[in-house]
This record gives C-alpha cells, sequence and structure tokens, in this order.
C-alpha cells in the first residue's frame, strides 16, 4: 500500500543550525502538507503546498520556515534557524486533492539542544 | 477559530467490549472530518473520513458518524481488542476555502486482555 515516507526518524541539532527534513509523498497526490507536534500537545497545522506554491500556512509558519518541491517526488521543509522551542515531531501529509483523505508520514523527531 | 475537544481524554475498557470516542467542534462550516489513531511516538493513521453530506462511514469493527449541524462526531469501536490501544485523534477539515486539519487531543484507549 502506498505510504508516505519521511527521512530522518529522528534529527538532533545545535540551536542555531539550519535542518532540513524530507519527506516523499504518495505518488500520484498533488496536496501535501507540513504538521507538528510539540511532545504532549495537540497536532497542529503549519503548512500547505499545492501546485508549487503555499496555498495557506499557519502562524507558526514564520520567516525561518520555508518548504520546497525540489523534483518530482520529494517535499521538504527547511527551518532556517533551529530554536529550543522547535523541537517537535514533524509530521508531513498528502492527499490526492482537497476535501480527500490525507495520508500521514511516521514522523521526523527533531530535538534542538 | 476551529476549536475540537474530545471527550474522554482517556479510557480503560476490558477486551470484547463496545465503546464511543466523542468529538466536537465549534465551527459547523466543515468539509469533512477524519478520524486517526495515534501509536505511541509514532505517525497517524488514517482510520475514517466522513464528508460533510454524509452521516455515518464504515470500516471494519469501526463506525464513525457526524452531526455537522450540531458540531459532533461519534467514533463506535465494536468488540474491543488490546491492539486498539492507542490514542484516537479527530479532525475536522476547517472549510471556508481552508483544507487544513485541526486536531483534539484525543482520546487514549486502552483494552485490557
Amino acid at each position: 500500500e502506498p505510504e508516505v515516507t519521511q527521512t530522518p526518524s529522528h534529527q538532533v541539532t545545535q540551536m542555531g543550525q539550519e535542518v532540513i527534513l524530507r519527506c516523499v509523498p504518495i505518488s500520484n497526490h498533488l496536496y501535501f502538507y507540513w504538521y507538528r507536534q510539540i511532545l504532549g500537545q495537540k497536532v497542529e497545522f503549519l503548512v500547505s503546498f499545492y501546485n508549487n506554491e503555499i496555498s495557506e500556512k499557519s502562524e507558526i509558519f514564520d520567516d525561518q520556515f520555508s518548504v520546497e518541491r525540489p523534483d518530482g517526488s520529494n517535499f521538504t521543509l527547511k527551518i532556517r534557524s533551529t530554536k529550543l522551542e522547535d523541537s517537535a515531531m514533524y509530521f508531513c501529509a498528502s492527499a490526492k486533492g482537497p476535501n480527500t483523505e490525507a495520508f500521514f508520514g511516521q514522523g521526523t523527531r527533531l530535538t534542538v539542544v | 477559530k476551529q476549536e475540537v475537544t474530545q471527550i474522554p481524554a482517556a479510557l480503560s475498557v476490558p477486551e470484547g467490549e463496545n465503546l464511543v470516542l466523542n468529538c466536537s467542534f465549534t465551527d459547523s462550516a466543515i468539509y469533512n472530518l477524519q478520524w486517526f489513531r495515534q501509536d505511541p511516538g509514532k505517525g497517524l493513521t488514517s482510520l475514517l473520513l466522513i464528508q460533510s453530506s454524509q452521516r455515518e462511514q464504515t470500516s471494519g469493527r469501526l463506525n464513525a458518524s457526524l452531526d455537522k449541524s450540531s458540531g459532533r462526531s461519534t467514533l463506535y469501536i465494536a468488540a474491543s481488542q488490546p491492539g486498539d490501544s492507542a490514542t484516537y485523534l479527530c479532525a475536522p477539515e476547517v472549510g471556508a476555502g481552508s483544507y487544513q486539519l485541526t486536531f483534539g487531543k484525543g482520546t487514549k484507549l486502552s483494552v485490557i486482555p
């Protein structure tokens, strides 16, 4: 069964460093998302991406964050200068279209020290 | 802003019992609602998607209902098994041109053998 794949599963980085989280969405999906979950808290929306541009972003998704679809298969989230409060599980999701079932990856646990 | 509440926060039942998980949301103008399960430290597994025009959706031992006008959804699990132990998350898709999911804190289910 097709699935969303995220790498790495766990990343530790020093405060102020740049990180790139990678995702391979399901191949025939057109809508892509990033969510995050701080330990013990709700899953929160970060950004949605369609047709090679951001379609929506939350207040969390400030200038330190960016997304890219560098080729036909990968979808990346970059955090330019990490802060301690960026420590969280980051989930990538994809969907065939609007109003359709969203499928999530297994997540990348980011730890900023 | 959409707010999602899930009751109860935690539930412990003996194996074989039928159970109901509740979800309420404040903004009824949703496109659809998805139920997920999350195992500890893992990603989100989609269980069911109910479109706003539907009242119910079934998958195996799971049945989800949606009462959009009153802002409620329930997930019914029949003949619970220890493998059902997980956190169950409800997530309406916001609507009004937005396709982001808003999550509740979840119900942590423990099924005792």
